[in-house]
């Protein structure tokens, strides 16, 4: 079964660098989520892309975090600078095949987990 | 806005036990409704799902069933095994056009005993 890819599997960084994370959904999917998740927590969602466009950044922290989807394929999130309470597990999700169901269920990665120390 | 309530963990069984794990939501209109698991070290997978009231999700022995009226999706499985043990999430997606996001509730842990 198709995938969805994200690297690194894990990223240690010092407070004030910039990171960055990947993602690439699983092929045909017009429908991308980035989601945090707290450790002992449930996923919350970051940004959600249809296509290359963002239709939902509501909960994302733009003084430091950005999130781009080009070509309406792989994405990218970006955090600069780190800070201790970004430590966590960053998800990508993928769902929506173009020409499919709008609640086709979403295909989640395997996360990057973030420490910053 | 949107919420999902879920039974505090961490839940212990024994093997071949009787396993429950509330979940309630809040939401306007008319959600669907998922299970998700997560295994150590990996993604969140779908495990059931229920689309409207009085609908039954079923997989690998667990179901859940959409209540409207008391606005809940407890999950159950009959009989557990050890390999059942990982991290279970309820969550709800809104039926609004243009906010298929998920939100979730906060994860249960279950550990099975042999």
């Amino acid at each position: 079964e198709a995938e969805v890819a994200q690297s690194p599997r894990y990223k240690i960084t010092e407070k004030s660098q910039a990171v960055a994370f990947w993602c690439d959904p699983i092929s045909g999917h017009a429908t991308l989520y980035w989601y945090r998740q707290i450790l002992g927590q449930g996923p919350e969602l970051l940004v959600q892309f249809q296509d290359e466009s963002v239709v939902d950044d509501s909960q994302l922290p733009k003084d430091r975090f950005s999130a781009e989807r080009l070509k309406g394929v792989d994405s990218t999130l970006k955090i600069q600078p780190a800070e201790l309470g970004d430590s966590a597990m960053y998800l990508c999700a993928s769902s929506t095949p173009r020409g499919g169901a709008r609640d086709s269920p979403l295909h989640f990665g395997n996360g990057t987990r973030l420490t910053v120390t | 806005g949107n919420s999902v309530t879920q039974m505090e963990g961490p839940v212990t069984l024994s093997e071949e036990a009787f396993l429950t794990i509330n979940c309630t939501y809040t939401a306007t209109g008319y959600p669907s409704l998922f299970w998700y698991v997560q295994y150590p070290g990996e993604g969140l997978q779908l495990l059931l799902k229920a689309t409207k009231a009085d609908d039954k999700g079923s997989n690998k022995g667990f179901e859940a069933t959409y209540r409207k009226e008391t606005t809940s999706f407890h999950l159950e499985k009959g009989s557990v095994q050890v390999s059942d043990s990982a991290v279970y999430f309820c969550a709800l997606r809104d039926s609004n056009f243009g906010n298929e996001k998920l939100t979730f509730g906060t994860g249960t842990r279950l550990t099975i005993i042999p």
